[in-house]
């Protein structure tokens, strides 16, 4: 089985610009998690889904964060305008709702913004 | 104060050895504990879960609960320099629903041939 996939898995961009990150679930998972991770703060939840709706969005750092889910599948966060300290690797999650709620990773886009 | 603490290390445990990673966590409602291993530059891979009291073995390691100490810890059998990760804790406050995990910042486990 295809694990949580995500892209670009590198990205450099200008300070200012517009930054998208993507990921796609595993099949049959229903539950979406955005995490950040830096050197200063570790790993830190910025926003889940269950069945496509935002649960809690209380970790997004401010407004120039949004996050979609678009389909069951799929789910984009958005940066704009970026800033250097969004600087971080950005990984995505996927599980299925329900007990035992095991959370499988996919292999993050590394950040830089200049 | 944090929600879930670990010691960062790094953590030096000659290969053969037992490594035990320790982690504690302040929401005394969690019911979902975790075990992460991260190689450097690459993503969290889950290892271990534990949901009850007490111990839970898979291969070399074990994974131990105590609720009421609010504690969590890995025991890592006869040490592999294959193990030398980080080790993240990771903590759910959901037993039922998928909420998010909390994540405490890891230890650097270092495994000496």
């Amino acid at each position: 089985d295809a694990g949580v996939i995500q892209s670009p898995r590198h990205e450099v961009t200008e300070m200012g610009q517009e930054v998208t990150l993507r990921c796609k679930l595993i099949s049959g998972h229903n539950s979406l998690f955005w995490y950040r991770q830096t050197m200063m703060r570790g790993l830190e939840l910025l926003i889940y889904f269950n069945n496509n709706v935002p649960i809690d969005d209380s970790g997004m750092p401010e407004d120039r964060f949004s996050a979609k889910m678009p389909n069951a599948s799929f789910s984009t966060l958005k940066i704009q305008p970026s800033e250097p300290r969004d600087s971080a690797v950005y990984f995505c999650a996927s599980s299925l709702v329900g007990s035992p709620t095991e959370a499988f990773f996919g292999q993050g886009t590394r950040l830089t913004v200049v | 104060q944090k929600e879930v603490e670990q010691n960062s290390g790094p953590l030096s445990v000659p290969e053969g050895a037992i490594a035990s990673l320790n982690c504690t966590y302040s929401d005394r409602v969690s019911q979902s504990f975790f075990w992460y291993r991260q190689y450097s530059g690459k993503s969290p891979e889950l290892i271990m879960s534990i949901y009850s009291n007490g111990d839970k073995e898979d291969g070399r390691f074990t994974a131990q609960l105590n609720k009421a100490s609010q504690y969590v810890s890995l025991l890592i059998r006869d040490s592999q320099p294959s193990d030398s990760a980080t080790y993240l804790c990771a903590v759910n406050k959901g037993g039922g629903g998928a909420d998010g995990l909390t994540f405490g910042k890891g230890t650097h486990l270092i495994i000496q041939p």
